[in-house]
C-alpha cells in the first residue's frame, strides 16, 4: 500500500534554531514528491517540487532534498512568520498526501 | 491574477439538508479535485474531475456529489447522507491529470483557500 509518513507531527522552535521536517514514502513509481505550507484557516501553498533522487531546491529559508525513499525539508534561522504546517506529496498515478508536520518557532 | 475561489468561507448546515460548495479557477486548468481536511489527519480525496462533463469518485465520495458542467467550476454537494459532514474542504486544480503527465512536469495542485462547513 502506497504510504506518505511525516515527521515530528510537531516542533517547537526558537527563532534562529534550524532543523529539519522528514517525509518517507513508499510507492511503486514516483512521480513526482511536493512540499506545501498551510497556514491555519487556509488552503495550502505551493512551495517545491523534487522528481528525482539526489535533487534539491531552496526558497528563502527553506531548503527541500530528495532521496530514494524519504525528503527533508530543511529550516535555516527560522523566524516566527515560518510557523505553519508543512504538507507532504507524492505522486505515483495519484497524489497522496501525508499528514503534515505543524511547527511553531518561538520568538 | 491567476487563482481558485471557493465560496462562502464559513457554512452552516442543518440536519437533513443539502448544501453546495462553490469552487471556481481562472487557470485554464483541465484537472479538478475536492479535498476532505479533518484534524490530525492528511487530505482525503472525495471527487476528482479530468475533464468537462466527467468526474471520478476518490477514497470517500460517500455522501457526496460533484458536477462539471464548465471547465472554470466543480461545486461539492454536500448531502444528507453524508453523516459526519463537519470539516474544512479544500478545492485544487491542476494543469492536467497526474496519470497523465510525464515525468518531470509541472502538475502540483493549486489550492483554494477552503470552505468550512459545520453542522448545527
Amino acid at each position: 500500500e502506497d504510504q506518505v509518513t511525516q515527521s515530528p507531527e510537531a516542533l517547537r522552535l526558537q527563532e534562529g534554531e534550524s532543523s529539519s521536517l522528514n517525509c518517507s514514502y513508499t510507492v511503486s513509481g514516483l512521480r513526482g514528491l511536493f512540499w506545501y505550507r498551510q497556514d491555519p484557516g487556509k488552503g495550502p501553498e505551493f512551495l517545491f517540487t523534487l522528481y528525482s533522487a539526489g535533487e534539491e531546491k531552496e526558497k528563502e529559508r527553506l531548503k527541500a532534498t530528495l532521496t530514494k525513499k524519504e525528503s527533508f525539508l530543511h529550516i535555516t534561522a527560522p523566524k516566527p512568520e515560518d510557523s505553519a504546517t508543512y504538507l507532504c506529496a507524492v505522486a505515483d498515478d495519484k497524489i497522496i498526501f501525508g499528514k503534515g508536520t505543524r511547527l511553531h518557532i518561538l520568538p | 491574477d491567476g487563482g481558485i475561489t471557493q465560496s462562502p468561507k464559513y457554512l452552516f448546515r442543518k440536519e437533513g439538508q443539502n448544501v453546495t460548495l462553490s469552487c471556481e479557477q481562472n487557470l485554464n486548468h483541465d484537472a479538478m479535485y475536492w479535498y476532505r481536511q479533518d484534524p490530525g489527519q492528511g487530505l482525503r480525496l472525495i471527487y476528482y474531475s479530468q475533464i468537462v462533463n466527467d468526474f471520478q469518485k476518490g477514497d470517500i465520495a460517500e455522501g457526496y456529489s460533484v458536477s462539471r458542467e464548465k471547465k472554470e467550476s466543480f461545486p461539492l454537494t454536500v448531502t444528507s447522507a453524508q453523516k459526519n459532514p463537519t470539516a474544512f474542504y479544500l478545492c485544487a486544480s491542476s494543469p492536467y491529470p497526474v496519470r497523465l503527465a510525464g515525468t518531470n512536469t509541472n502538475y502540483g495542485y493549486t489550492f483554494g483557500s477552503g470552505t468550512r462547513l459545520t453542522v448545527v
